[in-house]
């Protein structure tokens, strides 16, 4: 099946600093990617929706200037978490959609943990 | 906004067994796609099965099948033959065009 990568899995940074989380679809191109955020126990919080050459479109009440989304190209995205705050500590999940299809496939999450 | 609505947080079956979970959405679209992912411990999210809402079929994936009754907005899962791997969280997801909505899940236990 399809593939999408995420890297870093898991990632430390010190409060204050910025982080950046890269999402790749491998064997597709992906026309929309989708940021996720997901506490212990609750479900996928979708943070915004990327699509490639324009503009991310983000859900009420997510800081587009905090979580800043590039998605350069249809097999790339990418979450820069500014400034990052204790509270910012979280999983962070992409999914692509794949171009010819519906299909949405999830990359593996990254853990951000801000000490 | 669309809404995705699991009304059960947890669910156990005996190992062999078939269980159903269920998952209703709300919309005003005729044309959308729903699924249902499973979540294990490693957080990983794994494709289960997918419905196009245009198909009257149901679709089945092995072990997997959907119960799609579109006019009730109703997308339920039954897994047959439960094994000890399929325990995990579950959670039915809606999408049409730039929207994707996830349910809260269910969590799924399998006793051996």
């Amino acid at each position: 099946g399809a593939v999408v990568s995420q890297h870093p899995s898991r990632v430390i940074c010190k409060s204050g600093t910025s982080v950046k989380i890269e999402c790749r679809s491998l064997d597709f191109q992906a026309t929309t990617m989708f940021w996720y955020r997901q506490f212990p126990k609750q479900s996928l919080m979708l943070m915004a929706t990327s699509n490639e050459g324009s503009k991310a479109t983000y859900e009420q009440g997510v800081e587009k200037d905090k979580f800043l989304i590039n998605h350069a190209s249809l097999t790339l995205s990418t979450l820069t978490v500014t400034s990052a705050h204790p509270e910012d500590s979280s999983f962070y999940i992409c999914s692509a959609r794949e171009f010819r299809g519906n299909t949405i496939y999830f990359g593996e999450g990254s853990w951000l943990t801000v000490v | 906004a669309q809404t995705v609505t699991q009304s059960q947080p947890e669910m156990s079956v005996q190992e062999a067994e078939t269980v159903t979970l269920s998952c209703t959405y709300d919309t005003s679209e005729s044309d959308y796609y729903l699924f249902w992912y499973k979540q294990p411990p490693s957080r990983q999210m794994i494709l289960v099965i997918r419905q196009e809402a245009y198909k009257q079929q149901n679709a089945t994936e092995n072990r997997f099948s959907v119960n799609f009754q579109k006019a009730a907005k109703s997308f339920s899962l039954k897994i047959s033959d439960s094994q000890l791997g399929d325990a995990a969280m579950y959670f039915c997801a809606y999408t049409r065009n730039n929207d994707m909505r996830f349910g809260a899940g269910t969590r799924l236990t399998v006793k051996p």
